[in-house]
């Protein structure tokens, strides 16, 4: 079974201030992505990385895939409440099935 | 308009009953998916089904089964209902074979009691 693990899994801070959320595995994935949920929703795709070492940017927010394809990383600069919310990374394995992280769940105080 | 929609929204039910859930998207894609997420937020792939393969992980109890009367449609059978099985239930579809991209429901909140 792969699993994803990501850090920390609860995390409050003040607006303005810079964040990272981890998510890190054992396994090698062929692509990972990162998703946000906001209560009484669905998880909505962010990014998507699929080659190793790849970096990409969303406004806001940069992601980072490890050069083995084990861990990937969300960085988000200067927060803002409305980036409170669930954010679940997941990694495709070779079944084409999704596996995914715990979860950070973010809290941006203004 | 709504891509991926699930009918209920909330569902209470007893021990033992038998219940469904509906999933339609009007995307076009041709793989849906269920994902159970329980009270910790962890989420996790039921089934995958296009109009070729179903795929299930071998954790589901076979008491849940997917059925698909069309490809917009993909709902989720649950026979004789225990405790467990109260979670949020999260429909899902993709293009065929390509996971890169999944567009979730608003999932049903399955309290059983």
């Amino acid at each position: 079974t792969q699993l994803l693990e990501q850090s920390p899994q609860f995390l409050s801070i003040q607006e303005g201030e810079n964040l990272t959320v981890y998510c890190n595995s054992s396994s090698v994935f062929s692509s990972l992505q990162w998703y946000r949920q906001e209560p009484g929703e669905g998880p909505v795709l962010l990014v998507t990385v699929v080659t190793g070492g790849e970096v990409k940017k969303l406004k806001r927010l940069t992601f980072q895939f490890g050069d083995a394809r084990k861990d990937s990383s969300l960085h988000i600069t200067a927060a803002q409440p409305g980036d409170t919310g669930l954010y679940l990374c997941a990694g495709r394995n070779a079944g084409n099935m999704l596996t995914f992280g715990g979860g950070t769940r973010l809290m941006v105080k203004p | 308009d709504t891509a991926v929609s699930q009918t209920p929204k909330y569902l209470v039910t007893q021990m033992g009953n038998d219940k469904s859930i509906k999933c339609e998207q009007n995307l076009g894609h041709d793989t849906m998916y269920w994902y159970k997420q329980d009270s910790k937020k962890f989420l996790k792939i039921m089934f995958s089904y296009n109009n070729k393969e179903l795929i299930i992980n071998e954790t589901v109890p076979n008491r849940f089964s997917p059925k698909s009367p069309d490809k917009a449609h993909l709902n989720l059978h649950i026979n004789s209902l225990e405790l467990g099985d109260s979670a949020v239930y999260f429909c899902a579809s993709s293009l065929q074979g390509n996971s890169y991209e999944q567009y979730f429901g608003p999932g049903t909140r399955l309290t059983v009691t």
